[in-house]
């Protein structure tokens, strides 16, 4: 069973067509909740990370939300340059805690 | 500018043939991992270690090894035992402590099977 899943797979927007992407969690003892942007052929990269529900934090056009199930990441009016693929991970209090583990993703592509 | 470094950016790997991974980190971090990423599937945690001389198992250790003689620098060997090595291949480092948390990831290898 997934620790972590995010929805949906895939998802084609407009052009300044505001949307949000879900990643559900089934964990306890949650540590911290990270979102990663990740470019076709490169590694991801570090957008933003939660670590208690009813936290949120914005940079640009994202905007992360937290609560006891999940997070959201809200994208305003997106721009081309916002395709990528979007990465959630969580990592945990005690054993493991040394661990992210990821959901499979959200393929965001937005028209022009 | 500091940064994780991997190479090479393509590997191709012949059957029972063994290859290494590169992986060097200037950020004077002490954490360094090694993910495996497939087609529609999310990160896999193989190695992770968090000081010189030392390292631990994570979930897909399998046909896999790993060395941390220095601190900049964390190579992963394939094996000829990991019959499925086809895969993006991503290294990873951080600070340790609980309020520097974030991964921070190089460019990844493309790993293939000839």
């Amino acid at each position: 069973e997934d620790q972590v899943t995010q929805s949906p797979e895939a998802l084609r927007l407009q052009e300044g067509e505001s949307s949000s992407l879900n990643c559900s969690y089934t964990v306890s003892g949650l540590r911290g909740l990270f979102w990663y942007r990740q470019d076709p052929g490169k590694g991801p990269e570090f957008l933003f990370t939660l670590y208690s529900a009813g936290e949120e934090k914005e940079k640009e056009r994202l905007k992360a939300t937290l609560t006891k199930k999940e997070s959201f990441l809200h994208i305003t009016a997106p721009k081309p340059e916002d395709s990528a693929t979007y990465l959630c991970a969580v990592r945990l209090w005690g054993a493991g805690s040394y661990q992210l583990t990821f959901g499979k993703g959200t393929k965001l592509s937005v028209i022009p | 500018d500091g940064g994780i470094t991997q190479s090479p950016k393509y590997l191709f790997r012949k059957e029972g043939q063994n290859v290494t991974l590169s992986c060097e980190q200037n950020l004077n971090h002490d954490a360094m991992y090694w993910y495996r990423q497939d087609p529609g599937q999310g990160l896999r945690l193989i190695y992770y270690s968090q000081i010189v001389n030392d390292f631990q198992k994570g979930d897909i250790a399998e046909g896999y090894s790993v060395s941390r003689e220095k601190k900049e620098s964390f190579p992963l060997t394939v094996t000829s035992a990991q019959k499925n090595p086809t895969a993006f291949y991503l290294c990873a480092s951080s600070p340790l402590g609980l309020t520097n948390e974030k991964l921070f990831f190089g460019s990844g290898t493309q790993l293939s099977v000839l």
